[in-house]
């Protein structure tokens, strides 16, 4: 398996702009979670999904924000209008419930100009 | 919602000491995680741990549940050990959630 892929690694943009960021997770992992890092808060958790479902969204930072799961493969984190405060980096991470392993993807690193 | 703190914040040390990093958290927890991540900000899964302690080569982890604490521990320290690890616990203790995180502490190992 090639673990949780993401995309894009890098993305440079300018404020008001639309931003989608985009994860794979690993093939039978049933939890998909978004995560944000900041120099300023650390890592925190944004939402996270079981089957397909979101389960907790209290993470997200405001309306802006958006995720959806539309199949067990696949998962997007969205931001619009995207400002320079959005700036992090994003991780997505996968796991089986019940493992309590999880494994996490190389993170997209946005910079909102 | 589960609080972590770690400690201390930055380390630096000489190649072949023993590190010890914290890690304590305000609700109990199912399991407790500690994670690696690398300058270039990879994270990988170091342990998961519920009760006692693991071992993975050079790395030590031990968990106490009753007191709400963890430490991680590097034996004969490398300068490949730099980098920051971060304590986990689920975010309202429980399993199936996803983890809130310590803020990390910075090693540096210097040869």
């Amino acid at each position: 398996d090639a673990g949780v892929i993401q995309s894009p690694r890098h993305e440079v943009t300018e404020m008001g702009q639309e931003v989608t960021l985009r994860c794979k997770p690993i093939s039978g992992h049933n939890s998909l979670f978004w995560y944000r890092q900041t120099m300023m808060r650390g890592l925190e958790l944004l939402i996270y999904f079981n089957n397909n479902v979101p389960i907790d969204d209290s993470g997200m930072p405001e309306d802006r924000f958006s995720a959806k799961m539309p199949n067990a493969s696949f998962s997007t984190l969205k931001i619009q209008p995207s400002e320079p405060r959005d700036s992090a980096v994003y991780f997505c991470a996968s796991s089986s419930s019940g493992a309590n392993v999880l494994t996490f993807g190389a993170g997209s690193r946005l910079t909102v100009l | 919602k589960n609080e972590v703190e770690q400690s201390p914040q930055n380390l630096t040390a000489q190649e072949g000491e023993f590190i010890t990093i914290n890690c304590s958290y305000s609700v109990g927890i199912s399991a407790l995680h500690w994670l690696q991540q690398h300058p270039g900000g990879g994270i990988v899964s170091l342990f998961m741990l519920s009760s006692g302690k693991k071992k993975h080569g050079r790395l030590i982890a031990t968990i106490n549940i009753q007191e709400k604490h963890s430490s991680l521990h590097i034996t004969a320290s490398h300068p490949r050990d730099s980098a920051v690890y971060i304590c986990a616990v689920p975010y309202s203790g429980g399993g199936a959630d996803g983890l809130t995180f310590g803020k990390g502490t910075h090693l540096i190992i210097q040869p």
